[in-house]
C-alpha cells in the first residue's frame, strides 16, 4: 500500500531534549516536505526536499533541522526544543515538486513541557 | 505564509444537501489543491485543478477556478456524514520559485447532519 509513515504519532517531552520525528514513504517520490498545524495559523511549510541530499527552508524552519540521505526517509530533527514547538507535525511527499498531489502522513502531536 | 482565504469558516448542513466551500488566493499559480482532513488526522488529497483549467469533477466533487478572480470553489452533491471533516484548498505558486510548496487557506469546517 502507498504510504507515508510517520513516528512517533504523539509524543510529549521537555525543553531541551532532542528529538526526531522520522518520516517515511514507500513511492519513490523525489519531493518530501514537513509542515506544522497550528490553531488560527493553518498549515505552514517547515522544511522540504527535492531529492537525496537536496533540502531547503520552508516558511518556518527556526528551531528545525532535516536530513535526507535516503530516498524514502526526511526526519524531522528538533535539537532543543521548546514550548512554542508544540504543534501537529505532518510529513508529505509528492512524485515531482510542484507537479501533482502531495500525500500526507497521519501526523505527529508533540507536546514540549 | 497563508495565502488563501476560505469562505465560510464553518458549514452545516443535513444529509442529501449540497455544500459549497469557497477559497481565494493571492499569486499567480500553477494549480490548485482540495484536501479533507478529519478531526486531527492526516490530509487526504481531493481534487487538482491547474491554472489553465476552469472546471473539473470527481464522482460528487466540482471545483471550479476563475484565475481572473483568483478564486476556486469546491461543491459537494449530495453530502453525507462521511463528508464531515475540515475542507483545505491549497495553491502551488507559478513560476518554480515556490518548488512545490503548498500555501493552505484556513479551511471550511463541515458539518453534515443525518
Amino acid at each position: 500500500e502507498a504510504q507515508v509513515t510517520q513516528n512517533p504519532r504523539y509524543l510529549i517531552t521537555v525543553t531541551g531534549k532532542k528529538l526526531t520525528v522520522t518520516c517515511s514513504q514507500n513511492m519513490n517520490h523525489e519531493y518530501m516536505s514537513w509542515y506544522r498545524q497550528d490553531p488560527g495559523l493553518g498549515l505552514r511549510q517547515i522544511y522540504y526536499s527535492m531529492n537525496v541530499e537536496v533540502t531547503d527552508k520552508g516558511d518556518v524552519p527556526e528551531g528545525y533541522k532535516v536530513s535526507r540521505k535516503e530516498k524514502r526517509n526526511f526526519p524531522l530533527i528538533l535539537e532543543s526544543p521548546s514550548p512554542n514547538q508544540t504543534s501537529l507535525y505532518f510529513c508529505a511527499s509528492s512524485l515531482l515538486a510542484g507537479k501533482g498531489e502531495q500525500y500526507f502522513g497521519p501526523g505527529t502531536r508533540l507536546t514540549v513541557t | 505564509s497563508q495565502q488563501g482565504e476560505e469562505d465560510p469558516q464553518a458549514l452545516s448542513i443535513q444529509e442529501g444537501e449540497n455544500a459549497t466551500m469557497n477559497c481565494s488566493y493571492k499569486t499567480s499559480i500553477n494549480n490548485l489543491q482540495w484536501y479533507r482532513q478529519n478531526s486531527g488526522r492526516g490530509l487526504v488529497h481531493l481534487i487538482l485543478i491547474r491554472s489553465n483549467e476552469r472546471e473539473k469533477h470527481s464522482g460528487r466533487l466540482r471545483v471550479t477556478l476563475d484565475t481572473s478572480k483568483k478564486s476556486s470553489s469546491l461543491l459537494i452533491t449530495a453530502s453525507r456524514a462521511a463528508d464531515t471533516a475540515s475542507y483545505f484548498c491549497a495553491t502551488v505558486d507559478a513560476g518554480g520559485t515556490s518548488y512545490g510548496k503548498l500555501t493552505f487557506g484556513q479551511g471550511t469546517i463541515l458539518t453534515v447532519h443525518p
